[in-house]
């Protein structure tokens, strides 16, 4: 059981140029989110997913798109990166039901634009 | 939205008891988490609160105090492999999860 998969684990980008950030799990979790984590600030939710083919805006969702068209995978996008958005993303999952149940995190992609 | 509180470093001594703050201002309070993340790793879970008290799990407890928008981890008999930064992190009515800037432990010997 892998739990919550991200690829890639690390990537450089030079400025302007577009990736796509792949988050699967395997545990059929409904819900799905995308995180930032930057030094001193926590982390702070990009998108989510309350289900396959849903998504919605967190906290900081300018310059990043999302999309969810199968149950197990959420994709990140960046259109167009920026020195901005060097830092490290996390993918997370948790079930449609059970009000204890906590997010199950992936390792992370540390990202650096240049 | 919501605005989290916690202090930014702690250290104790191995074997020792420390306990980490939270405060909280939430629009919507739909239960409380901890994690714990080691250096170049994911947040793991610890601990859930939603309703007023503490939450015992060995070593790890964690207190709620809805009224007051506070929270506190406790750790107690301290080991080396503690030394993490734990985030304190409070969801919303949309199962959301804002998170606290997060506590660095250092534990020394």
């Amino acid at each position: 059981n892998a739990g919550v998969t991200q690829t890639p684990k690390f990537r450089v980008l030079k400025t302007g140029q577009s990736m796509t950030l792949l988050c699967a799990q395997d545990m059929n979790h409904e819900y799905m989110y995308w995180y930032r984590q930057d030094p001193g600030m926590g982390l702070r939710l990009i998108h989510y997913s309350v289900g396959e083919g849903t998504t919605a805006k967190g906290e900081v969702p300018d310059g990043y798109n999302v999309s969810r068209l199968k149950k197990q995978n959420f994709l990140l996008g960046l259109e167009s990166a920026a020195p901005s958005q060097t830092s490290v993303y996390f993918c997370a999952s948790r079930p449609g039901q059970g009000e204890s149940q906590p997010q199950h995190f992936g390792d992370g992609t540390r990202l650096s634009i240049l | 939205g919501q605005n989290i509180d916690q202090p930014t470093e702690m250290t104790a001594t191995e074997g020792a008891i420390v306990q980490i703050n939270c405060t909280y201002q939430t629009s919507g309070f739909n239960g409380l988490f901890w994690y714990q993340q080691h250096a170049g790793e994911a947040p793991t879970f610890l601990s859930y609160n939603v309703l007023d008290g503490l939450e015992e799990k060995g070593r790890f407890s964690s207190f709620l105090s809805r009224s007051k928008g506070y929270s506190y981890l406790l750790l107690k008999e301290l080991q080396m492999k503690d030394s993490a930064s734990y985030l304190c992190a409070v969801r919303d009515k949309d199962y959301k999860l804002s998170f606290g800037a997060g506590t660095t432990v250092t534990v020394r010997a």
